[in-house]
C-alpha cells in the first residue's frame, strides 16, 4: 500500500498570505496525484488532478505541482472562504490512498 | 449538471447489515468508474472500493475485504454497497464518487454523503 504523507497537518494563516501544502508517496508514482478541498460539514471537492492540471471552476489561485514522490499544493493569496481541509490521493495503485489531511484555518 | 445522492445510512447493532445507495444523475452514469469512501467523525478520508463502468472489476480496501460489497445497476443509474458484520470502527460518513473511464483517473465529483453509526 503506498501511504501518502502531507505537512503540515495544521496552518494558521493570515489572509492573503501564500500557503504551501506538500504531500509525500512512500513510492513514485507519477503524476497519479489529485487534491481535494473539504469545507466543515461539506463534501470533498475536487481541487486539482494529475498533479498538476486544473480543474474548471476551481480560482486560479490553486496550484498544484510536483512528480514521482514529492508533490504541492499552493494557494496563493489564502481568502476566508478557503478555511477547509486538504487532502492529497494517489490512484497509481490500489489500493487507493488519501493523505491525513492538512487544516487550514484564518489567523 | 452532475448529482449523486448518498442514503440508506442509519443506526445498526454490531454486528448488523446495511444497504447503502447512491443515486446518479446528469451523466452517462454506465460510462464511469464508481467509489465508495468513507470518513470516520473528525477524522481522514479512507478509500474503500471502487467498481468499474460494467461491473467487471471490483476492488476493496483491505479493511473492509470480506464484509462490503460493492455493485451497481446501469439501468437504474445507481451505485449499491452492502455492508455485512458492521464493527463501532465502521462509524462513518460513507461517500460515493464518480470516476472516470478509467480506474486511475481522479474523483471529480461526490455525494453529499450518509452516515452509518454502529452501536448497541
Amino acid at each position: 500500500e503506498i501511504v501518502l504523507t502531507q505537512s503540515p497537518d495544521f496552518q494558521s494563516v493570515t489572509p492573503k498570505e501564500k500557503v504551501t501544502i506538500t504531500c509525500r508517496a512512500s513510492q513514485s508514482i507519477g503524476t497519479s496525484l489529485h487534491w481535494y478541498q473539504q469545507k466543515p460539514d461539506q463534501s470533498p471537492k475536487l481541487l486539482i488532478k494529475s498533479a498538476s492540471q486544473s480543474i474548471s471552476g476551481v480560482p486560479s489561485r490553486f496550484s498544484g505541482s510536483g512528480f514521482g514522490r514529492d508533490f504541492s499544493l499552493t494557494i496563493n493569496s489564502l481568502e476566508a472562504e478557503d478555511v477547509a481541509a486538504y487532502y492529497c490521493h494517489q490512484s497509481s495503485s490500489v489500493p487507493m490512498t488519501f493523505g491525513q489531511g492538512t487544516k487550514v484555518e484564518i489567523k | 449538471q452532475v448529482h449523486l445522492v448518498d442514503s440508506g445510512g442509519g443506526l445498526v447493532k454490531p454486528g448488523g447489515s446495511l444497504r447503502l445507495s447512491c443515486a446518479a444523475s446528469g451523466f452517462t452514469f454506465s460510462d464511469h468508474y464508481m467509489t465508495w469512501v468513507r470518513q470516520a467523525p473528525g477524522k481522514g478520508l479512507e478509500w474503500i472500493s471502487y467498481i468499474s463502468s460494467t461491473g467487471s472489476t471490483i476492488y476493496y480496501a483491505d479493511s473492509v475485504k470480506g464484509r462490503f460489497t460493492i455493485s451497481r445497476d446501469n439501468a437504474k443509474n445507481s451505485l449499491y454497497l452492502q455492508i455485512n458484520s458492521l464493527r463501532a470502527e465502521d462509524t462513518a460518513v460513507y461517500y460515493c464518487a464518480r470516476g472516470g473511464y478509467n480506474w486511475y483517473d481522479e474523483l471529480d465529483y461526490w455525494g453529499q454523503g450518509t452516515l452509518v453509526t454502529v452501536s448497541s
